[in-house]
């Protein structure tokens, strides 16, 4: 199925360094949403984005929705241990359906 | 309020058989979705209900994956004839139409084939 492009990978970084990830697509998206997933549970919803440009905070991530509504961006600033697990991102195609579209995930690692 | 729930948590069967794997989305969501996501990898789209609008079935992998969702509410994802590539955990979400469509996901169910 489609998926939206989403990097890095993977990413090994120190406590309190900042971390950066995004999603990149062809098609045009009108919602993007942000996810963390740990081991074994579901994915729990970061942050959500509706308009193009648009930065929204949620304590130490900000993500802001792309001025082209192709891609977004994470970012989490002074990482902590607890900020492990693999993000998401989702995509909310204008075709008008409900059905979002979601990245390959960042998997994070934060070095104590 | 509860979340989404799902049940069983973990499901072990032997290829061939059938199974059946459940998600209560939250109350008075209209929209409920089933996700595959095998190991490692991102999130698969199988099947979305909105509504009584008839549901998109376009990411189902084969026939032998069905889908219902009764009364607007609990949803029922079958696998019949499982297969080792079955092998997977299956998540469900669910979105309000109020607002912002944000979708809230379960726990998931992780289903081994042997």
């Amino acid at each position: 199925g489609q998926q939206l492009n989403q990097s890095p990978q993977s990413m090994f970084i120190q406590e309190g360094e900042d971390v950066s990830m995004n999603c990149t697509s062809s098609s045009i998206f009108n919602t993007w949403l942000w996810y963390k997933q740990e081991p074994g549970e579901g994915p729990v919803l970061l942050i959500a984005l509706y308009k193009a440009g648009e930065l929204t905070s949620n304590g130490r991530l900000t993500a802001q929705f792309g001025i082209t509504r192709k891609d977004s961006f994470l970012n989490i600033s002074a990482s902590i241990p607890s900020d492990v697990g693999i993000y998401f991102c989702a995509g909310q195609l204008t075709s008008g359906t409900y059905k979002y579209i979601f990245g390959t995930g960042t998997r994070l690692k934060v070095l104590a | 309020g509860a979340g989404v729930s799902q049940s069983p948590s973990n499901k072990v069967t032997e290829k061939g058989k059938d199974v059946e794997l459940r998600c209560d989305p939250i109350s008075g969501h209209t929209a409920l979705y089933w996700y595959r996501q095998s190991l490692g990898q991102g999130l698969e789209f199988l099947i979305y209900f909105q509504g009584n609008s008839a549901p998109d079935k376009s990411g189902l992998p084969s026939d032998r994956f069905s889908a219902e969702r009764t009364g607007g509410s609990v949803s029922t994802l079958t696998i019949q004839r499982t297969q080792q590539e079955d092998s997977a955990v299956y998540l469900c979400a669910s979105s309000s139409r109020d607002g912002a469509y944000e979708q809230y996901f379960g726990p998931g169910t992780r289903l081994t084939v042997t």
